[in-house]
């Protein structure tokens, strides 16, 4: 079956500009992660979607990022005013319920010039 | 201290070698451990759960140690497509976050 997607694969944008990045979860998966990877580093924590609850966004890095799930399903990570810090492998993940196997989308690669 | 903590290698072994990595983790509440495979630029992908009895899945063996706060993989005769970053990944115990270890390097030569 199709697996986690995510669009667009890369992305380069200039500084201070904005960028929404796009996660579909496997169909049915009630709970969505977002994570990020820099070069060379783990996976670091951002923002938790579990069905209707409210988000955990405990792992937001600044109030420049935040994150919507429409409908419990796609979900949208938006970066305002990028930084070049904010260069690095965005991975988005859903399992079926809360602390189960996380299955992982592509990943989109964001450059900030 | 880290949540999570590998030996991020590399590890250089030649086909058929057998290979352990341990990882410790912080939160002694923690219930949920896996091990991923990451190959390079690609996304995580699960290797295999971890169960507290210890689980094998063919030349794959991973074991857990709640006293010591620790787990490992085990792989036996390693091929070459066995390549790849081992992420260790453990819940936060309370919560639904999950913590990743940086990974542990390891290539097969032939």
């Amino acid at each position: 079956g199709a697996g986690v997607s995510q669009s667009p694969s890369n992305k380069v944008t200039e500084k201070g500009k904005d960028v929404e990045l796009r996660c579909d979860p496997i169909s049915g998966h009630t709970a969505l992660y977002w994570y990020r990877q820099s070069l060379g580093q783990g996976l670091e924590f951002l923002i938790y979607f579990q069905g209707n609850s409210a988000p955990d966004k405990s792992g937001l890095p600044s109030d420049r990022f935040s994150a919507e799930r429409t409908g419990g399903s796609v979900s949208t990570l938006t970066i305002q005013r990028t930084q070049q810090e904010d260069s690095a492998v965005y991975l988005c993940a859903s399992s079926p319920r809360a602390r189960e196997t996380q299955y992982f989308g592509p990943g989109t690669r964001l450059l900030v010039l | 201290r880290k949540e999570v903590e590998q030996d991020p290698g590399p590890f250089n072994v030649p086909e058929g070698a057998t290979v352990a990595f341990n990882c410790t983790y912080s939160n002694s509440a923690s219930q949920s451990f896996f091990w991923y495979r990451q190959d390079c630029r690609k996304e995580p992908k699960l290797l295999m759960s971890v169960y507290s009895s210890g689980n094998e899945d063919g030349r794959f063996t991973a074991q857990l140690n709640r006293a010591s706060q620790y787990i490992s993989l085990l792989i036996r005769d390693s091929k070459l497509s066995d390549s790849a970053t081992y992420l260790c990944v453990v819940n936060k115990g309370t919560g639904n976050q999950f913590y990743f270890g940086t990974g542990t390097s390891l290539t097969v030569i032939p």
